[in-house]
């Protein structure tokens, strides 16, 4: 377990709806990432958050939005849902900003858009 | 840009083999470089990682030594075993990449008994 939660687990939803997906860091981490796992793009970078401020931006459509809150949980909404955008989500965090630190994963949203 | 590059998978072994899977990086200055696994429907966990030239990551028998000459990141392991049957990615961050990790295309392993 590496102490990153994320929910829920699975998700279903039709083209053109909206979802949010939430992410909680392990205890003291200020640092959440966004990653997307797909079949055909692999693991993407989508967007980094730290302390509740946007640190950077990879991949990530302008249908898709995030923010992390004062208490530091994370949200990634996709909205306009398209077919291609079923894929498996992951979050991760870390203590701080270093490109040493290791990243803890969490089991990811599978989301599936019909 | 910054990339790395991993074996195709999948890879099939027999228990108590002798695993390799090749590693190779592309990127600007000093990345730190990774290996995460992923177990059937599970998330990415870290497995070693090693962040400066010459550095040994090793972890639950695996190990992966950063090599700055010739870009790699190859990991091994001496034994495997059918609980080591998983996804392997390699991965780096660098400090000018505002510490996203960019990741290898994966390389599932498959080890019988």
């Amino acid at each position: 377990d590496s102490g990153v939660t994320q929910t829920p687990k699975h998700l279903i939803t039709a083209t053109g709806q909206r979802v949010t997906l939430r992410c909680s860091p392990r205890s003291g981490d200020l640092s959440v990432y966004w990653y997307q796992q797909s079949l055909d793009q692999g693991l993407q970078f989508l967007i980094h958050y730290y302390n509740g401020e946007e640190r950077a931006k990879g991949n990530i459509l302008e249908r898709f939005s995030a923010q992390q809150f004062p208490d530091l949980h994370s949200e990634l909404n996709l909205s306009s849902l398209e077919l291609g955008d079923s894929a498996l989500y992951f979050c991760a965090s870390s203590a701080g900003t270093g490109s040493q630190e290791t990243q803890y994963f969490g089991p990811g949203t599978r989301l599936l858009v019909l | 840009g910054n990339s790395v590059t991993q074996m195709e998978g999948p890879v099939t072994l027999s228990e108590e083999a002798f695993l390799t899977i090749n590693c190779t990086y592309t990127a600007t200055g000093y990345p730190s470089l990774f290996w995460y696994v992923q177990y059937p429907g599970e998330g990415l966990q870290l497995l070693l990682k090693a962040t400066k030239a010459d550095d040994k990551g090793s972890n639950k028998g695996f190990e992966a030594t950063y090599r700055k000459e010739t870009t790699s990141f190859h990991l091994e392991k001496g034994s495997v075993q059918v609980s080591d049957s998983a996804v392997y990615f390699c991965a780096l961050t660098h400090s000018g990449g505002y510490n996203k990790l960019i990741f290898g295309a994966g390389t599932r392993l498959a080890v019988h008994p």
